[in-house]
């Protein structure tokens, strides 16, 4: 069964830093997606960036950019020069064909507070 | 923001009500779903539909019922509401022709007293 893991449940960093969230997934398949949303307090859950499995090259999106291992099934995300509106529950997700239909798999949230 | 639309955004209900949470999406996309998601925790797949008069049950066990007669609306049903139900409820939309990236609403905050 495809499992996604965020190892860390909370983080905490200040405005201007890097911060790197952690995601582990588990599966045998060999095409699917990762992506990582973003939760913001009493908001809408937005996509902050996607992974192809098949592409090499890591995803940017400005400020944000994802380490993926294929090989080690990890796909971390980074945020540089953090700032305040990043603050927000960030889930890891993997979709793939889950019984014979594609489905998004969560992992458990990491709690990202940026302080001023 | 996504154009998918939920109602209510919270709604607080004493036991053993039927009620009727509602979902719509104007991007025309054939695939929609039904998320519960406790506070600060992951989100479950309840419910999910391919298309018109296609529903299927999600991973998490759910006493609710959904229905896809537009492809635009699929609105979520709990006959009979428990306290066990109090929970966030996360409608989402995709389209294959976009990669099957979901969109999601804003979520209806459920508390049954």
């Amino acid at each position: 069964a495809q499992t996604v893991t965020q190892s860390q449940p909370e983080m905490s960093v200040q405005e201007a830093e890097t911060v790197t969230l952690s995601c582990t997934y588990d599966t045998s398949e060999s095409n699917y997606y990762l992506f990582w949303y973003k939760q913001p307090p009493s908001r809408q859950m937005i996509l902050v960036i996607r992974q192809e499995a098949y592409k090499q090259q890591n995803a940017t999106e400005n400020r944000f950019s994802v380490n993926f291992q294929k090989a080690a099934k990890s796909f971390s995300l980074k945020i540089s020069d953090s700032q305040l509106g990043d603050t927000a529950m960030y889930f890891c997700a993997f979709m793939g064909r889950i019984q014979g239909a594609q489905k998004l798999v969560f992992g458990q949230g990491t709690r990202l507070t940026i302080n001023p | 923001e996504a154009d998918i639309y939920q109602t209510p955004r919270y709604l607080v209900i004493g036991t053993g009500k039927k009620i009727t949470l509602e979902c719509s999406q104007t991007m025309g996309h054939d695939k929609m779903y039904w998320y519960q998601q406790d506070p600060g925790m992951e989100l479950h797949l309840i419910h999910y539909s391919y298309g018109v008069n296609s529903t299927e049950k999600g991973d998490l066990s759910s006493e609710s019922t959904v229905s896809r007669i537009r492809t635009e609306h699929f609105p979520l049903t709990l006959e009979s509401a428990r306290p066990s139900h109090t929970s966030q409820y996360l409608c989402a939309s995709s389209h294959r022709r976009q990669g099957d990236e979901q969109y999601f609403g804003p979520g209806t905050r459920l508390t049954v007293t």
